[in-house]
């Protein structure tokens, strides 16, 4: 089973729907967790960290749910802006990041 | 700050050939990493240091990569002889602390003929 595994999409979505993501990781003493963006062609940028509690930025709200092993990124009122790859991150107990293989998004108008 | 910046943005090589990657990651942190990014992998930690130190370079593939960072402010990743299937895209992320945040560099899009 891989670290950290993605669907790869892609979730082609019109404007204004919202869309939501899951990711599985397999490491239990996984200590923390984000949700990387990446734009076609350009480098990772970070989108958000991942708290126990859920955490919500805007129109983002990502979870965490440590029992089943899977994190959650939601997306509201979806932009064409938001088009881009989501890269789920793990950082294992080492301290280095786990990447999954993304998830593609595509928001048509 | 200029945020991590990479050179050359483009190598096209011929096989066997050495390559050399460079990065200059942000003034002040202290973790600097490798990855490489293809279609079918996905992105890949190669190795990544903590105060110019190797902290893990499991990831790297063989024995034609090497890595260096003499000083903090600068790495070089190596490959010789390039092969074909090294083709990817090359980059360089820098962190203050090694599980932080890491900001990417523009990356390095190397094609191996």
């Amino acid at each position: 089973r891989k670290e950290v595994e993605q669907d790869p999409g892609p979730f082609n979505v019109p404007e204004g729907a919202t869309v939501a993501f899951n990711c599985t990781y397999s490491n239990s003493a996984s200590q923390s967790f984000f949700w990387y963006r990446q734009d076609c062609r350009k480098e990772p940028k970070l989108l958000m960290s991942v708290y126990s509690s859920g955490n919500e930025d805007g129109r983002f709200t990502a979870q965490l749910n440590r029992a089943s092993q899977y994190i959650s990124l939601l997306i509201r009122d979806s932009k064409l802006s938001d088009s881009a790859t989501y890269l789920c991150v793990v950082i294992r107990s080492q301290g280095n990041l786990i990447f999954g293989k993304g998830t593609k998004l595509s928001v048509k108008p | 700050d200029a945020g991590v910046i990479q050179s050359p943005r483009h190598e096209v090589t011929e096989m066997g050939q050495e390559v050399t990657l460079r990065c200059k990651p942000i003034s002040g942190h202290n973790s600097l990493f490798w990855y490489r990014q293809t279609m079918m992998r996905g992105l890949e930690l190669l190795i990544y240091f903590n105060n110019n130190v190797p902290i893990d370079d499991s990831g790297m593939p063989e024995d034609r990569f090497s890595a260096k960072m003499p000083n903090a402010s600068f790495s070089t990743l190596k490959i010789q002889p390039s092969e074909p299937r090294d083709s990817a895209v090359y980059f360089c992320a820098s962190s203050l602390r090694d599980a932080g945040e890491q900001f990417f560099g523009p990356g390095t899009r190397l094609t191996v003929l």
